[in-house]
């Protein structure tokens, strides 16, 4: 079992949607939380992170972790076509640990 | 600010043959990391530095060797190239031990083939 799981897409959705993305871990000692960007041809690069449960807003997005399901989300409100991406949620146990990444999600925003 | 700075881009190989992957930093960050991204299996750390002269092994190592014989410099060296290494190599670098809250900082990559 993989210890963080993503679908993998691609998910498309028309420009202004709300877009939803998710992940599951399988380890409840996992306390940070990250989402990464990566454009196509590019390296990944860091959108936001939160730590341990709860909510953290930057601007259109949203990232959100809930400990007791192992299940970590990332809304974008009012997508842009320059949200086309695939993005990976990534896990860790401590700031200074190991980072483990998911496998990323791709997503198309339609103009 | 060039950031970090993978040399080649592309790369084909023939099987059995050996090639080295640079990678440059000009952030003077500590930590430097070489991963490889398959489809369906996301990023995977093939060896990591915690400073100049230091190389640990990651979680795939086998068939590659690293050196950081430099700070700013961290190569990754297939000695005899498989198909099964056919990848996209990134190379990424952090400050210091907070690997978190100051994220990685990439490189665009090297898209090897070995045929």
């Amino acid at each position: 079992q993989k210890e963080v799981e993503q679908d993998p897409g691609p998910l498309s959705v028309p420009e202004g949607a709300i877009v939803s993305l998710n992940c599951t871990y399988s380890n409840s000692a996992f306390q940070y939380f990250m989402w990464y960007r990566q454009y196509s041809r590019k390296g990944p690069e860091l959108l936001m992170y939160t730590y341990s449960s709860g909510n953290k807003e930057d601007g259109r997005f949203t990232a959100q972790v809930d400990k007791s399901s192992k299940y970590i989300s990332l809304f974008i409100r009012d997508s842009q076509p320059s949200d086309s991406a695939t993005y990976l949620c990534a896990t860790s146990y401590s700031s200074a640990s190991k980072i483990i990444f998911g496998s990323g999600t791709r997503l198309s925003i339609r103009p | 600010n060039a950031g970090v700075t993978q040399t080649p881009k592309f790369r084909v190989l023939k099987t059995g043959q050996s090639m080295t992957l640079l990678c440059a930093q000009d952030m003077n960050h500590e930590y430097m990391y070489w991963y490889r991204q398959d489809p369906g299996m996301g990023l995977r750390l093939i060896h990591y530095s915690v400073g100049e002269g230091t190389t640990a092994k990651g979680e795939v190592p086998d068939g590659y060797n690293v050196s950081r014989l430099k700070k700013q410099n961290f190569l990754l060296g297939l000695e005899s190239a498989a198909p099964s290494q056919t990848s996209v190599y990134f190379c990424a670098s952090t400050k210091d031990r907070d690997r978190i809250g100051g994220g990685y900082t990439f490189g665009s990559g090297t898209r090897l083939t070995v045929v």
